[in-house]
């Protein structure tokens, strides 16, 4: 098993620009998780999918933030425009039922916003 | 807003040694999990306690649960340069699907 692949795994970008993450899950999970990392504020949850439809998207900063998964296997995040304190490590997880056990991260995407 | 509160937030020790982190959480939960995260890199799912357990081992992990206290423990056994890592408890309350992280401990083991 390949594990939750996401991609780019670094980004650095200018003020303004769009950004847009991607994240492919664990083949046959169902629920899907995009959470931001800084220092200051610690993981925090943005959007919860579960059988590709948004179930939660309160974590959301902002309506610069939109997520979206097409199907089972490919999500996107994506901040348009993009601002320097949106600079974190961007991460996606995956699991198999409502998100309340086990679940798998991808390594992240380390974004940097200048 | 932060479930879960470890402590210490950094912890070094010799190799061989035991290293023992602390997880405090506010409301009641239905499981807690403990999770690794080596530097740049993704967590990694250790152990899961649910809330009508005490006590539960993996390997050379040893976690504890007291309900009452709203606290766990993580006790890492004869532990080795590879333990190396950041610790993070995640609770679920509820009827929630959100894991709720804390700041993490950071581990140092000493060669």
């Amino acid at each position: 098993d390949a594990g939750v692949i996401q991609s780019p795994r670094h980004e650095v970008t200018e003020m303004g620009q769009e950004v847009t993450l991607r994240c492919k899950p664990i083949s046959g999970h169902n629920s899907l998780f995009w959470y931001r990392q800084t220092m200051m504020r610690g993981l925090e949850l943005l959007i919860y999918f579960n059988n590709n439809v948004p179930i939660d998207d309160s974590g959301m900063p902002e309506d610069r933030f939109s997520a979206k998964m097409p199907n089972a296997s490919f999500s996107t995040l994506k901040i348009q425009p993009s601002e320097p304190r949106d600079s974190a490590v961007y991460f996606c997880a995956s699991n198999y039922g409502q998100g309340r056990e086990k679940l798998f991260f991808g390594s992240g995407t380390q974004l940097s916003v200048l | 807003s932060q479930q879960g509160e470890e402590d210490p937030q950094a912890l070094s020790i010799q190799e061989g040694e035991n290293a023992t982190m602390n997880c405090s959480y506010k409301t009641s939960i239905n499981n807690l999990q403990w999770y690794r995260q080596n530097s740049g890199r993704g967590l990694v799912h250790l152990i899961l306690i649910r809330s009508n357990e005490r006590e539960k081992h993996s390997g050379r992990l040893r976690v504890t649960l007291d309900t009452s206290k709203k606290s766990s423990s993580l006790l890492i056994t004869a532990s080795r340069a590879a333990d190396t890592a950041s610790y993070f408890c995640a609770t679920i309350s509820g009827g929630s699907y959100q894991l709720t992280f804390g700041k993490g401990t950071k581990l140092s083991v000493i060669p």
